[in-house]
């Protein structure tokens, strides 16, 4: 069972809030992710990180920012929420290993999300 | 850019009834990776593809990768109510990061008792 742990699972907000969605991970991976999915839609890439002090924007634009000030935490933060922010958003870390072919292998573990409506 | 595209979108069988979804990319793939994500639930990894032409089976799961590497399939035999839920999958996007992945449009699955 994965490691990776997500705050708030819900939050109802109103508009013009700045709010700050955790997500921590105990398996000692490098690489953390941000994703963005709409219900039963795909998911978007909005942040990376391969490690401390190192974040990306992904390839969904996105008005959150994140930060990377240790290996296991990698929080995502809006600094005035909107309607259009209402969305599911899903953290997920994996490691650096390499598989039995030598490929990279870089299953991705999630953790169970946080639903957020903005009114 | 590089883009993975799923089918179907919606597939609704008859317990019992096999079920097929496919991935499709115009480029070749390193490999592929295999979720599941239960209603209300989050992705969780099912299986890795690597090799050209690759077949591997979980029980009633059949994935293979074809000879190209630039399509995949995720095949269930004899559905049960515990199959239901979205399957995506999902291939490295080297565009933003060699370590990142391209998720599919996912195939939402309901399996009729």
């Amino acid at each position: 069972e994965a490691d990776i742990y997500q705050t708030p699972r819900y939050l109802v907000i109103g508009t013009g809030k700045k709010i700050t969605l955790e997500c921590s991970q105990t398996m000692g991976h490098d690489k953390m992710y941000w994703y963005q999915q709409d219900p039963g839609m795909e998911l978007h890439l909005i942040h990376y990180s391969y490690g401390v002090n190192s974040t990306e924007k992904g390839d969904l634009s996105s008005e959150s920012t994140v930060s990377r000030i240790r290996t296991e935490h990698f929080p995502l933060t809006l600094e005035s929420a909107r309607p259009s922010h209402t969305s599911q958003y899903l953290c997920a870390s994996s490691d650096s290993g390499t598989g039995e072919w030598g490929d990279s292998y870089n299953e991705q573990f999630f953790g169970p999300g946080t639903r957020l409506t903005v009114l | 850019g590089q883009q993975v595209m799923q089918i179907p979108q919606y597939q609704h069988v008859q317990e019992g009834e096999d079920f097929t979804t496919y991935c499709n990319s115009s480029t070749t793939l390193s490999n592929i990776q295999w979720y599941k994500q239960r209603p209300g639930g989050h992705p969780v990894f099912l299986i890795q593809l690597v090799k050209s032409g690759e077949v591997k089976k979980q029980k009633r799961l059949t994935f293979q990768f074809g000879e190209a590497k630039k399509n995949s399939s995720l095949h269930i035999t004899a559905t049960q109510t515990t199959d239901v839920g979205t399957y995506f999958c999902a291939a490295p996007l080297h565009q933003t990061g060699a370590n990142n992945l391209f998720f599919g449009t996912g195939t939402r699955l309901t399996v009729i008792p």
